[in-house]
């Protein structure tokens, strides 16, 4: 079974800083997709960015971009010029080719104003 | 709707009754996937819809807990003889793609289930 690893519980930014979040996963397939999802607190999840194992250049969405190292089997997120907003809990998700996702235990992120 | 909604937001169960949770996915998405995240953890799949069907049930903990989708759009996860153990925020999470490998998954807010 794939699963997926972020060993940083808490991370702390100041305000227009850049903080990069770590996240490794273990798999045997070959195609994948691989997920940056942000949880508010008391609110839904939603997208950050996202993935595709089969393709080399790095996602990037506006502040957010990854570092995704595939022999590694490392995916991490840097949040450039971080925002009160940005303020949450991140969760890194694997998704495997049979729909299933698996995901990372989380890293709560606090942006110091 | 404009997104998935679930219902009820919040449920508190004694130790051995049934509960029903509901999920709305968004208008014509074809997929459904149902979580549980514990609290301080990632969610975890339990099962995966795709219209009616449930493809996919191998994250469900045990016979007491069931999903339908008979109708394939509203959803239903029932949770028979509650335990503390179940306590858990369960998420649903709807795509408009069938099995699409690209497809984004939009979560709902979850129902927080707490058995006493």
């Amino acid at each position: 079974a794939q699963t997926v690893t972020q060993s940083q519980p808490e991370m702390s930014v100041q305000e227009a800083e850049t903080v990069t979040l770590s996240c490794t996963y273990d798999t045997s397939e070959s195609d994948y997709y691989l997920f940056w999802y942000k949880q508010p607190p008391s609110r839904q999840m939603i997208l950050v960015i996202r993935q595709e194992a089969y393709k080399q250049q790095n996602a990037t969405e506006n502040r957010f971009s990854v570092n995704f190292q595939k022999a590694a089997k490392s995916f991490s997120l840097k949040i450039s010029d971080s925002q009160l907003g940005d303020a949450a809990m991140y969760f890194c998700a694997y998704r495997s080719f049979g729909n299933q996702f698996y995901f990372g235990t989380g890293t709560s992120l606090t942006v110091i104003p | 709707g404009a997104g998935v909604s679930q219902s009820p937001r919040y449920k508190v169960a004694k130790r051995g009754q049934d509960v029903a949770l509901r999920c709305d996915p968004i208008s014509g998405h074809v997929s459904l996937f149902w979580y549980q995240q514990a609290l301080g953890q990632g969610p975890e799949f339990l099962t995966y819809f795709q219209n009616e069907a449930q493809l996919d049930k191998s994250g469900l903990p045990s016979d007491r807990f069931f999903a339908e989708r008979p109708e394939g759009s509203v959803s239903t996860l029932k949770i028979q003889r509650t335990q503390q153990e179940d306590s858990a925020v369960y998420l649903c999470a709807s795509s408009s793609l069938a099995g699409d490998f690209t497809d984004t998954q939009y979560f709902g807010p979850g129902t927080r289930l707490t058995v006493l």
